[in-house]
């Protein structure tokens, strides 16, 4: 069965610009959770979605934002790029909407300059 | 205060040797406990998983929790280089996939 997929996998893009990741969950899988990993500090959660509804948010600001489709594949999108925002992004997916156990994706390195 | 503290090393030890790695935490509401092992440029991989008190284990891993003292820890028996790693400790108060996680430790064995 193949693992989580992210697309693409290294990003450069400049100040002010916006940023779309997409992710691809194991098949059969309904939800998809994203983080931001940095330096500084770690490992934080964005926002999860499930059966096409977020149901839960980190403390991130409203340039954060994602959707999940029907076919439960994930998009975020990170408007109006700031240095800062520099990162690796990873998603993982779960089947169920309980607490399961959380397959993750290689991630995508986004460098803001 | 970060929710979870996990200390970053980096830590350096021998082939062989036992590892203990440790996370604390401080909200009381945490019911599930996990192990990520984090290779360069890779997701994290799950090792361990652990619901509420007790002690797992599976292989040279063991993964305990003590919720009484908000502790937890995991560890590696003769380990091996091929355990070289960043390991994150994660955690959950169940019902949302949402994870806390803590800073990660830097592994390296040396042979």
């Amino acid at each position: 069965k193949a693992g989580v997929t992210q697309t693409p996998r290294y990003l450069i893009k400049t100040r002010g610009q916006q940023v779309t990741l997409s992710c691809s969950p194991i098949s059969g899988h309904r939800s998809v959770s994203w983080y931001q990993q940095t330096p500084g500090q770690g490992l934080q959660f964005l926002f999860e979605y499930f059966s096409e509804t977020q149901r839960n948010k980190g403390n991130f600001p409203g340039r954060f934002s994602g959707r999940q489709f029907s076919n439960s594949r994930s998009e975020m999108n990170v408007s109006t790029l700031e240095l800062g925002d520099s990162a690796l992004y990873l998603c993982a997916s779960t089947y169920g909407q309980g607490m399961e156990t959380q397959y993750f994706g290689p991630g995508t390195r986004l460098l803001v300059l | 205060q970060k929710e979870v503290e996990q200390d970053p090393g980096p830590l350096s030890v021998p082939e062989g040797a036992i590892v203990s790695l440790n996370c604390t935490y401080s909200n009381s509401a945490f019911q599930y406990f996990m192990w990520y092992r984090q290779y360069s440029r890779k997701g994290p991989e799950l090792l361990m998983y652990t619901y509420s008190s007790g002690n797992k284990e599976d292989g040279r891993f063991t993964a305990q929790v003590d919720k009484s003292s908000k502790y937890i820890s995991l560890f590696i028996r003769d380990s091996q280089p091929s355990d070289s790693a960043t390991y994150l400790c994660a955690m959950s108060e169940g019902g949302y996939n949402k994870l806390i996680f803590g800073a990660g430790t830097r592994l390296a064995v040396h042979p």
